[in-house]
């Protein structure tokens, strides 16, 4: 079975601080994979997408890498701000039949002051 | 999140009732999906529709139907409430254009409780 598997399920950091979120899957073969931020009570807003020939993508702060090797992915924050308090999802999308979206279950980060 | 929009909000409606839940949206975008976000799981799809008219079940469907009329519109009814339909609701959009980045969009979620 597909799987995407998330660590780790939460974190605390202090503000300005770097932080790695791994992501490890199973999904054979896959279009892309994606990283979201999921403020509270919100949707998800997607931060970066990587297809399978990619190994890096930065969006300010945030830089994701893959391993299609290994079939891992990480999501390395930097200079971690308050405002970086969220879920981060990792999803990786089929490229198999129905062309699924397949979800991690997230990374709480809580970034303190 | 302005181009996704989903209503209610919030819902708390009682074992056996009817529920609908609207999305509408405003992105041009083909593709249309439902999901559910349970505490300790990942997003799962309901239904999924490519286009008007088209309806495809997702890996969770009993219990819930849709209808997509319009282009724009994608509602999910629970038909009759059980509580264990509790969760928050996302409806998504995507594109069929740029195939291998098709992008999800996300509407803010209906936070769905059955008592």
């Amino acid at each position: 079975k597909n799987q995407v598997e998330q660590s780790p399920q939460s974190l605390i950091i202090l503000e300005g601080k770097n932080c790695t979120l791994q992501c490890n899957y199973t999904v054979s073969p896959f279009s892309n994979l994606r990283w979201y931020k999921q403020d509270t009570g919100r949707g998800p807003v997607s931060l970066t997408i990587m297809t399978f020939s990619e190994n890096t993508k930065s969006n300010g702060r945030y830089t994701a890498t893959l391993d299609a090797d290994t079939k891992q992915s990480s999501l390395h924050i930097t200079a971690s701000q308050l405002s970086d308090s969220a879920s981060y999802i990792c999803v990786v999308r089929e490229t198999s039949g129905t062309y699924k979206y397949i979800f991690g279950t997230g990374t709480r980060l809580k970034v303190l002051a | 999140d302005a181009d996704v929009t989903q209503t209610p909000r919030n819902r708390i409606t009682k074992t056996g009732k009817r529920i609908m839940l609207e999305c509408s949206q405003t992105k041009g975008h083909d593709r249309m999906y439902w999901y559910r976000q349970d505490p300790g799981l990942g997003l799962r799809l309901i239904y999924y529709s490519f286009d008007v008219k088209d309806i495809n079940k997702g890996e969770i469907s009993d219990g819930y139907s849709v209808s997509r009329q319009a282009q724009a519109k994608f509602s999910l009814s629970l038909e009759s409430a059980i509580p264990n339909q509790t969760a928050l609701y996302f409806c998504a959009t995507s594109d069929t254009l740029a195939e291998s980045y098709n992008e999800q969009f996300f509407g803010p979620g209906t936070r769905l409780t059955v008592l």
